[in-house]
């Protein structure tokens, strides 16, 4: 049982570039998120997903897109990347509402020049 | 949305008791008070969650007043291993306003 995940760890990319981060998570939980936080920060919400199919915006969401084509990945998608965007960013889920318990994987650091 | 104040630093020493203080004047009848815990480089963690009067694991203790505008995360005694970000949540079953953070309180342990 891994828990959740995150592919990659670290990412350097150029302004205008785009990736896409992967989460996988094993607990068959219904809600995913994708939070950003920035040095010296709290968490903020980029996108979340309330069920397979499913995706809503969060408190940050431009610039940034989402797909949960399966419930147990959430992708969050960069389509031209800004050095604004430099950031860690966590992936998290829970078994059936945000109130539950929300496990987080390990961090993706990104790094936008 | 239910926004949240701490303190954003607090001092203490090992063995010591540390209460960190969390505001939510704009809680909800529905809503419920959740702690997490945040060591450096690492996504954060549950620590504790309650809905009102008392609330205690083997992690630490969690007051809320009669009134819920505010609530208190209790660790009984201190290790230098306390040190982290604790950060305070109070939200619903759905939507934006069960997922807002906040910055957090910075907690240094000193030995």
């Amino acid at each position: 049982n891994a828990g959740v995940t995150q592919t990659p760890k670290f990412r350097v990319l150029k302004t205008g570039q785009s990736m896409t981060l992967l989460c996988a998570q094993d607990m068959n939980h219904e809600y995913m998120y994708w939070y950003r936080q920035d040095p010296g920060m709290g968490l903020r919400l980029i996108h979340y997903s309330v069920g397979e199919g499913t995706t809503a915006k969060g408190e940050v969401p431009d610039g940034y897109n989402v797909s949960r084509l399966k419930k147990q990945n959430f992708l969050l998608g960069l389509e031209s990347a800004a050095p604004s965007q430099t950031s860690v960013y966590f992936c998290a889920s829970s078994r059936a509402s945000p109130q539950e318990t929300q496990y987080f994987g390990p961090g993706t650091r990104l790094l936008v020049l | 949305l239910a926004k949240t104040t701490q303190p954003i630093s607090m001092d203490s020493y090992e063995g010591q008791e540390v209460n960190i203080t969390c505001s939510h004047n704009n809680i909800a009848t529905n809503d419920y008070i959740t702690w997490y815990q945040q060591f450096p480089s690492q996504g954060p963690r549950f620590i504790i969650q309650g809905y009102k009067t008392k609330v205690t694991n083997e992690v630490a203790s969690l007051f809320i007043p009669a009134d819920r505008k505010s609530s208190t995360l209790s660790l009984p005694r201190v290790s230098l291993s306390d040190t982290a970000v604790y950060y305070c949540l109070v939200g619903g079953d759905t939507g934006r306003r069960a997922l807002t953070f906040g910055s957090g309180t910075r907690l240094q342990v000193q030995p």
